[in-house]
């Protein structure tokens, strides 16, 4: 069973336009999370990262909110550039490092 | 080099071949793991070590064996692979295994090498 989910596999912005990528996991026990970002042909990058003890982690123009309430954290890029068009990947930090499937990012210049 | 670093990039064996994918890090992490990435489907832990010891092995199959001969060097050595083995194996390395700094952020966040690209025939 899948403890990382992100369920949209693709998303298009317009450039300058803010990002929304969103991630939801189902084990209250993860005490850390990360996103990565991947270009084709290169392993993932890390990219921002947020415990679970604070709800918000901003870094230049990504910023990483987490509910934990709602078991949902969602990456936030703004302004959007044509050369964060990647895929991202979300993960969770538990016993293991459990990752969702990505999404793939497109920003249309 | 920095970073983490991973050889071949690309890899074509047929099923009765033995092959070894090499993963290096320099950074002086202490540990290490191999991940597999399948098309459409989440990153799949394979192995961690852990100061050169082996701490986790999620079920992989015998014919997939890793080797940590030291901490800055992971080997995932191949023998009689299948078709559906075919994919994207990445390295990764961490300052420590579920590690807790003590400004309480934790320091296992993980560095990716590049991949190997593995088409098994």
């Amino acid at each position: 069973d899948q403890q990382v989910k992100q369920n949209s596999p693709s998303l298009s912005v317009q450039e300058g336009r803010i990002s929304i990528l969103n991630c939801d996991y189902t084990n209250s026990m993860f005490d850390y999370f990360l996103w990565y970002k991947k270009y084709p042909a290169e392993g993932p990058t890390f990219l921002i990262s947020i415990s679970s003890i604070k709800d918000k982690n901003e870094d230049g123009r990504f910023t990483v909110f987490l509910n934990k309430s709602a078991k949902h954290l969602s990456l936030h890029i703004v302004p959007s550039q044509p050369g964060d068009s990647a895929v991202y990947f979300c993960a969770a930090s538990g016993n293991q490092f459990y990752f969702g499937t990505g999404t793939s990012l497109t920003v249309i210049p | 080099e920095t970073g983490v670093t991973q050889t071949p990039r690309h890899l074509v064996m047929g099923m009765t071949n033995k092959k070894s994918l090499k993963c290096e890090q320099h950074l002086g992490h202490n540990a290490m793991y191999w991940y597999k990435q399948s098309a459409k489907k989440p990153l799949e832990l394979m192995f961690v070590y852990s100061l050169e010891e082996r701490v986790e092995n999620n079920s992989v199959p015998s014919r997939f064996s890793p080797e940590c001969p030291n901490s800055s060097h992971l080997f995932l050595h191949l023998h009689t692979l299948q078709p559906e083995d075919s994919a994207l194996y990445l390295c990764a390395s961490s300052q420590v295994w579920g590690g807790l700094s003590l400004a309480g952020d934790p320091t296992d966040t993980q560095y990716f090498g590049p991949g190997t690209r593995l088409t098994v025939l």
